[in-house]
């Protein structure tokens, strides 16, 4: 019954190459994003999808790629993978902002 | 831009003895504020959350949080420690504003260390 589901897990990788992450949500709710933690734990918002739509699109490299095929998935595509793009990722969705962020468990990607 | 700053990135503390982990914000309106904690390897888990009403938030798992408008802070308490509550923390701040999209700025979080 996992509210926020993000797969896959642990994701290692080769530099230059492409991959996915996907994330669904089964709360209902109406807005999901993605949330990218460094080594040093810090947390930086990259995107907000609201009923499908982007709201946020922070500093991120265009080779990062949100898709949100309906409201209750957002996936994440980078292309061309970076050593900098090593983090774990964060997916997250609520309903309002005065409802609390419900986050998925990560997904600790490695680039080599 | 909204901003918060949690001056401890570590801190030790005893088993059985008190806790309290700073949280200072700057925001221009009301602010939505949040504490969240993230056990090794796990996601976030919101422990509680102030809005409006009483500056006094009760949370999960014992925690308590002060909402102090004239200092610009919100410090997580725990009269208690237990060994369990070892992990990182992480103070937030929402933005008032309609539709719920514009997300949550995250302190750098403090790792809070338990010593038996």
């Amino acid at each position: 019954d996992t509210a926020v589901s993000q797969t896959p897990k642990y994701l290692v990788t080769q530099m230059g190459n492409d991959k996915s992450i996907k994330c669904e949500q089964n709360l209902g709710h109406d807005t999901m994003y993605w949330y990218k933690q460094d080594s040093k734990k810090f947390l930086k918002i990259m995107f907000s999808y609201n009923n499908k739509e982007l709201i946020i699109n922070e500093t991120v490299p265009n080779r990062f790629s949100p898709k949100s095929p309906d409201k209750a998935h957002l996936n994440l595509h980078i292309n061309s993978l970076e050593l900098g793009d090593s983090a774990v990722y964060f997916c997250a969705s609520s309903q309002y902002l005065d409802s609390p962020l419900h986050f998925g468990n990560g997904t600790r990607l490695t680039v080599t | 831009a909204q901003s918060v700053t949690q001056p401890d990135i570590h801190i030790t503390v005893s088993e059985g003895a008190s806790l309290e982990l700073r949280c200072n914000y700057s925001y221009g309106a009301t602010p939505y504020l949040f504490w969240y904690v993230q056990s090794p390897g796990q996601g976030l888990q919101l422990l509680l959350k102030y809005f409006s009403g009483d500056t006094l938030v009760q949370g999960i798992k014992g925690f308590e949080a002060e909402f102090k408008r004239s200092q610009s802070s919100f410090n997580l308490r725990k009269p208690s420690v237990h060994w369990s509550d070892a992990a990182e923390y992480f103070c937030a701040v929402g933005a008032e504003s309609g539709g719920g999209a514009d997300g949550l700025t995250f302190g750098k979080g403090t790792h809070l260390i338990i010593q038996p």
